[in-house]
């Protein structure tokens, strides 16, 4: 059984797209994480959300937007996509808010 | 948090041990060191954490020095499925930190036949 899943694995669009990344974890944490990596291989914190409340929010353009539907779930939408949001995304989740994360396998974004 | 400095590669002989440094100089009296690892194409890997004693775990031991401004992970006889980039992370654990992890660079370990 996968732990961590993400959805899509490769997502190919074009400039000024709109997409929505899916993540779901089957493991009962109750927070949930979105990472971006991008191609110098940096591996930054964007969103977290514990029991589906907001309690990380970095400097990320307003055009990303997560939602947690339940705790199990935490999507990842973006609007009017850019070039510089080519990277690779990776979803995490943790029991309450330790730093013991188990991450999905990753969403390769590419924005032609 | 508390920032890191770690070799930026490292090689190893496959079945030997793997000694991978980590200075944390700035560390404060309640965070912890993380390490995490990255396969290629893969998204980390948690391995193991330690606030001031050594752990050992099935992946790797975690030595801290006394003063706890260093750390060495050990991988105690590496294969080349343990070639990886390998993070030293330093954070409090939950509470404040909301569980925000802050990967640095790392360090590129490859792993020799």
């Amino acid at each position: 059984d996968t732990a961590v899943s993400q959805t899509p694995k490769y997502l190919v669009t074009q400039m000024g797209n709109d997409k929505s990344i899916k993540c779901e974890q089957n493991l009962g944490h109750d927070t949930m994480y979105w990472y971006k990596q991008d191609s110098k291989k940096f591996l930054k914190i964007m969103f977290s959300y514990n029991n589906k409340e907001l309690i990380i929010n970095e400097t990320v353009p307003n055009r990303f937007s997560p939602k947690s539907p339940d705790k199990a779930h935490l999507n990842l939408h973006i609007n009017s996509l850019e070039l510089g949001d080519s990277a690779v995304y990776f979803c995490a989740s943790s029991r309450r808010t330790y730093n013991e994360q188990f991450f999905g396998p990753g969403t390769r974004l590419t924005v032609l | 948090d508390a920032k890191t400095t770690q070799p930026t590669s490292m090689d190893c002989a496959e079945g030997r041990a793997a000694n991978l440094p980590c200075n944390h100089s700035t560390i404060s009296g309640n965070e912890y060191v993380y390490w995490y690892r990255q396969i290629h194409s893969q998204g980390p890997q948690y391995i193991i954490h330690g606030l001031k004693n050594n752990e050992t775990n099935e992946m790797a031991s975690l030595i801290i020095t006394e003063d706890r401004k260093s750390s060495t992970l050990i991988l105690p006889h590496a294969t080349l499925r343990d070639t990886a980039v390998y993070y030293c992370i330093v954070s409090t654990s939950g509470g404040t930190s909301y569980g925000k992890l802050t990967f640095g660079q790392g360090t590129i370990l490859t792993v020799h036949p």
